[in-house]
């Protein structure tokens, strides 16, 4: 099956500063998504991005899919971004498979 | 209510229990999802059903076994679990199968299997 790896695993910032998170997949896909998972166990879609750049607010994302890999952009971070940022990948057809995640830590 | 709901939030049972897991969404998806996901480990999908049909089995063993009546309704039903089954489960829905849809998480049942 396909691997999907994320890095860095963890993360810890101060308040304000800038990221970028890593995701790595092993064979060519279709689809690929950003999640954030907040503190509580809640899952957020940030972006679905099979290819190309994208932004929203603070955040941004780019999908280079030729070189099999997607990058996360967090600028001016705040505590509220803290928790564990997933990549998933549309692998096998119709299922997402999910790296393992960055676990972000914002300090104030 | 709005989104996908999951109830309840948290349980605790025994290993020759029988509980069911709830999952509801109000967003008039076509698709709906239960993963597993356990410590330091990458949310596994354990099934997929679109308009009330499993698609998808992920080899999830026989002491899962899911319902679902309507497209809005989910359950996972649990009997004999093993402690090793303790873990969040999320439910998800999407408008359809397929990668290029966006799925919308519930917040998910945290199970702890003594």
């Amino acid at each position: 099956g396909i691997q999907v790896e994320q890095s860095p695993p963890d993360l810890i910032l101060q308040e304000g500063a800038n990221s970028t998170l890593r995701c790595n997949f092993s064979d060519s896909v279709n689809n690929l998504q950003w999640f954030h998972q907040n503190p509580w166990g809640q899952l957020i879609n940030l972006f679905y991005i099979p290819s190309g750049t994208k932004q929203n607010g603070r955040l941004s994302a780019t999908t280079v899919a030729t070189e099999r890999y997607s990058l996360l952009y967090i600028s001016s971070s705040q505590t509220t971004d803290s928790g564990v940022y997933f990549c998933a990948v549309e692998y096998p057809a119709r299922q997402l498979t999910f790296g393992s995640g960055t676990q972000l830590t914002v300090l104030p | 209510e709005t989104g996908v709901t999951q109830t309840p939030r948290h349980l605790v049972m025994g290993m020759t229990n029988k509980k069911s897991l709830k999952c509801e969404q109000h967003l008039g998806h076509n698709a709906m999802y239960w993963y597993k996901q356990s410590a330091k480990k990458p949310l596994e999908l354990m099934f997929v059903y679109s308009l009330e049909e499993r698609v998808e089995n992920n080899s999830v063993p026989s002491r899962f076994s899911p319902e679902c009546p309507n497209s809005s309704h989910l359950f996972l039903h649990l009997h004999t679990l093993q402690p090793e089954d303790s873990a969040l489960y999320l439910c998800a829905s999407s408008q359809d199968i397929g990668g290029t849809d966006t799925q919308y998480f519930g917040p998910g049942t945290r199970l702890t299997v003594l």
